[in-house]
């Protein structure tokens, strides 16, 4: 079955550009899915980040939209998120995770804790 | 903006008892792409229902999921010790594209 794994930076400083990878095993990345980011900042609830589609079209949050690009490489099966001008407001676990058919999140990373901190 | 305000912030409960949670959209959510995650400390959000009342591959029988329009409810019908979590709803298709709602904890009364 598919499975999505996070990897990147842990700690970053302010003012910085986070980058993070999400692996994509088990399954065909090809199908046609949206595939997106959330994180949840230390005690609070979930933030959608955004997505990417398998042909490459992408939706932000508008409140982020400005500092995010997420974009997927379908020879390494594998997506990306990155956000710049990072803040210690950006701390947070991010997820990826796969849209289902129903526009529910079916499938999950682990999640990956990122520190922003001088 | 689409808000989703879920009610109550915790709920106190004992194994065995029925779990109400309510999630109320500010505008009618699209086709009822309406969505209920269980999150526990330490874990990626696990999907329970999708579509406002189908439940995802294998969750039990004891959750569901009901409403419409702008009002939502998930129901535990007889809590088990592992289903003291927070838990979420979202919505999927109005501006922004995705939110949740800011979460209901479930707590061993």
């Amino acid at each position: 079955q598919v499975q999505l794994q996070e990897s990147g930076p842990g700690l970053l400083k302010p003012s910085g550009t986070l980058s993070l990878t999400c692996a994509v095993s088990g399954g065909s990345f090809s199908s046609s899915h949206w595939w997106s980011w959330v994180r949840q900042p230390p005690g609070k609830g979930l933030e959608w980040i955004g997505e990417v589609y398998h042909s490459g079209s992408t939706t932000y949050n508008p409140a982020l939209k400005s500092r995010v690009t997420i974009s997927l490489d379908k020879s390494k099966t594998q997506f990306s998120l990155n956000l710049s001008s990072v803040t210690a407001a950006d701390t947070a676990v991010y997820f990826c995770a796969r849209v289902s058919g129903w526009a529910a999140f079916d499938i999950w990373g682990q999640g990956t804790m990122v520190t922003v901190s001088s | 903006e689409i808000v989703l305000t879920q009610s109550p912030g915790t709920l106190s409960l004992s194994a065995g008892e029925r779990a109400t949670l309510s999630c109320r959209a500010s505008q009618s959510v699209s086709n009822s792409y309406l969505a209920w995650y269980q999150k526990k400390p330490g874990q990626a959000p696990r999907l329970l229902i999708y579509g406002a009342s189908s439940r995802a591959t294998g969750i039990p029988d004891r959750f569901s999921g009901s409403g419409s329009g702008t009002d939502f409810t998930l129901t535990i019908s007889r809590l088990e010790p592992e289903d003291f979590a927070v838990y979420y709803c979202q919505q999927y298709g109005s501006s922004p594209l995705v939110t949740f709602g800011q979460g209901t904890r479930l707590e061993i009364k």
